[in-house]
């Protein structure tokens, strides 16, 4: 049973590029979400979904997009990398309900240069 | 902003030692969370309590929830090495079908051998 699945791991992008961060869970999670971590900042959320063909903006989305085509997966999307992008990003994942925790991705650490 | 704030913001004690942080939140919960996070991994769930429950243990673990204070504290009892990490509270503030979670920026714990 792999968890959540993230990769990259590490990624360097120059500014203005465009890149997809990809996770994938296999536990037939419903609920998943996006969050960058900054020091000083904890996580912050950037987008979530409750399920295939559904998403929704968390605090933080300006800059990246997300999209559910599947359970499993929950890519994100940089449109135009920016240096206040760089940044640690993990991909949680959890059964919906409120009586459950999240499952973390290791996460993709990404520098903006 | 960040709905959890954890105090203090680092602890260091010596192993064998009780470890206590606690959160603080500011608007009414559905269930509290608690994390934990080694340096450059993802977060691990560790316990959840419910907004009607004052208190839960698992294993070594001791969670207590005053919501009329909006404050929820983790001890740590017999601290070991392995437990130096950051350890993060996260608020569910929401409706079954709203499962997003807000974190607060996290205590760092290190147990000195």
């Amino acid at each position: 049973n792999a968890g959540v699945t993230q990769t990259p791991k590490f990624q360097v992008l120059k500014t203005g590029q465009s890149m997809t961060l990809q996770c994938a869970q296999d536990m037939n999670h419903e609920y998943m979400s996006w969050y960058r971590q900054d020091p000083g900042m904890g996580l912050r959320l950037i987008h979530y979904s409750v399920g295939a063909g559904i998403t929704d903006q968390g605090e933080v989305p300006n800059g990246y997009n997300v999209s559910r085509s599947t359970t499993e997966d929950f890519p994100l999307r940089l449109l135009s990398a920016a240096p206040s992008q760089t940044s640690v990003y993990f991909c949680a994942s959890s059964y919906r309900g409120l009586d459950y925790g999240y499952t973390f991705g290791s996460g993709t650490r990404l520098t903006v240069v | 902003s960040q709905q959890g704030e954890e105090d203090p913001q680092a602890l260091s004690i010596q192993e064998g030692e009780n470890a206590t942080m606690n959160c603080s939140y500011k608007t009414s919960i559905n269930n509290l969370q608690w994390y934990r996070q080694n340096s450059g991994r993802g977060l691990v769930h560790l316990i959840l309590i419910r907004s009607n429950e004052r208190e839960k243990h698992s294993g070594r673990l001791r969670v207590t929830l005053d919501t009329s204070k909006k404050s929820s504290s983790l001890l740590i009892t017999a601290s070991r090495a392995a437990d130096t990490a950051s350890y993060f509270c996260a608020t569910h503030g929401g409706n079954f079908g709203n499962e997003k979670l807000t974190f607060g920026t996290g205590t760092r714990l290190t147990i000195i051998p």
